[in-house]
């Protein structure tokens, strides 16, 4: 099974500023790499797929970056509605899909 | 526009089963893959895997092997998960979603099955 490792587990960042989430896989998932946006009491959103392609309605600030096993998420300038969980999810091996344990992103 | 509606909250003693329906709406029901993914009170996602609803193939993460199946009704757009011999570690709330494009694009709101003695 490939194990993703997300960090940190915590990141306090102040509204307007810049957030960046990483994502490790324990080995190569090519860019075969989705994240996902969860706030409380919710169902995830899928934001990026591919690694760097946005999902349908996802606004610019949200980037995704990296290929084999790196992987970056940035929100490039916090709006109040950001501050929520974020998860990585690799889909190269099929009926293996797993995903990393998340990243919270808190007011700062 | 795609929805995914999930039935209501259970709660069930250990050993039993507890079965979850998923009934689609907005799109062709048999075109796209259903999973399933389940999250614990305060914890990560888990997936525990996926059907075809037009052929009714499906395939499962090996944890659950053996506890789960995952069935649909074509004829009312659903889709079903069942989970035998449950303990209190399955306590969470069991998420179906659709698989658009390469992966999970749409989800259900999520059942929360709870279970105790």
């Amino acid at each position: 099974e490939i194990v993703m490792t997300q960090s940190p587990a915590t990141l306090s960042v102040s509204p307007g500023e810049r957030a960046t989430l990483s994502c490790r896989a324990s080995q190569s998932v090519s860019s075969n790499l989705a994240w996902y946006q969860q706030k409380p009491g919710q169902a995830p959103r899928l934001l990026i797929y591919g690694a760097s392609t946005r999902a349908t309605g996802i606004p610019a600030r949200f980037s995704g970056s990296g290929s084999g096993t790196e992987f970056t998420l940035t929100i490039s300038s916090l709006q109040s509605e950001d501050f929520a969980v974020y998860y990585c999810q690799q889909y190269n091996n099929w009926l293996t899909w797993t995903f990393g344990q998340g990243t919270k992103v808190e007011i700062k | 526009q795609v929805q995914l509606v999930q039935s209501g909250a259970e709660v069930k003693k250990p050993g039993a089963s507890v079965k979850v329906s998923c009934k689609a709406s907005g799109y062709t029901f048999t075109s796209y893959d259903i999973n399933w993914v389940r999250q614990a009170t305060g914890q990560g996602l888990e997936w525990m895997g996926w059907m075809n609803p037009n052929s009714g193939n499906t395939g499962y993460a090996q944890k659950f092997q053996g506890r789960v199946t995952m069935t649909r009704n074509t004829s009312i757009s659903t889709a079903y998960m069942e989970l035998s011999s449950l303990r209190s570690e399955d306590t969470a709330v069991y998420y179906c979603a659709r698989v658009g494009g390469p992966t999970l694009d749409y989800w259900g709101q999520g059942t929360l099955v709870t279970v105790s003695s």
